[in-house]
């Protein structure tokens, strides 16, 4: 079955800062992956998404991701953080049929001034 | 704005009530999820509906059922309220059923006092 695996549940960054939120997949065959990010009160807003070709993939508000294939993992990052980031984000595999989401726990970020 | 329509955005009701969740979906999109978002299951994937026939099911509680209509908006159906019902719905809609990229809707919040 198919899983994801967010290690961290809440993660704090200050103001312009790098920012990583970690991801690691389990799925038997090449996943479709996606991060999503969920505001206070809001729906799940897509950031970007991995189906095939480029690894590094790039995505709105300035995120990016890298699949990699050796390591099941799907790392989101972001140069430098803003206030506005403070958020929940999470890293979702599609299923067998490519049809269901399957999400991790979730990642809260917090963002220090 | 995702295009994803959620109704109502807020339900409280009592325990052994039944409810009814309305979605409708972005314009051209044949195919709707179901997820709830709960405190202790996290994001979980519940029904698929593509172009009104099921699709795919997952963690759905024989209590909970959903429909398709012929104009491609989707209801689903909540009875025997219990606490734990307690969470947030989403909705979200795609061209296709298969490693599309799905939007979110706003989510339904169901209270069950």
């Amino acid at each position: 079955a198919q899983s994801v695996t967010q290690p961290d549940i809440h993660i704090t960054v200050s103001e312009g800062a790098s920012l990583e939120l970690r991801c690691n997949y389990s799925y038997g065959a090449t996943p479709y992956l996606f991060w999503y990010v969920q505001s206070p009160g809001q729906g799940l807003q897509l950031l970007l998404k991995y189906f095939s070709g480029d690894t590094l993939v790039q995505g709105i508000k300035g995120f990016e991701a890298e699949f990699k294939r050796s390591q099941s993992s799907f790392n989101l990052r972001k140069p430098s953080v803003h206030w506005s980031d403070a958020a929940e984000y999470f890293c979702a595999v599609c299923g067998e049929y490519g049809n269901k989401l399957v999400f991790g726990a979730g990642t809260i970020l917090r963002v220090k001034s | 704005d995702s295009g994803v329509t959620q109704t109502p955005k807020h339900l409280i009701t009592a325990t052994g009530q039944r409810v009814t969740l309305r979605c409708s979906p972005r314009s051209g999109d044949l195919s709707v999820y179901w997820y709830q978002q709960s405190l202790d299951q996290g994001l979980q994937f519940l029904i698929q509906y593509y172009n009104g026939e099921e699709r795919a099911k997952g963690n759905i509680l024989e209590r909970f059922s959903a429909q398709q209509f012929p104009d491609l908006h989707s209801e689903l159906n909540l009875s025997s309220l219990e606490l734990g019902d307690s969470a947030l719905y989403f909705c979200a809609s795609s061209v296709t059923g298969y490693g599309t990229e799905a939007f979110f809707g706003q989510g339904t919040r169901l209270t069950v006092v």
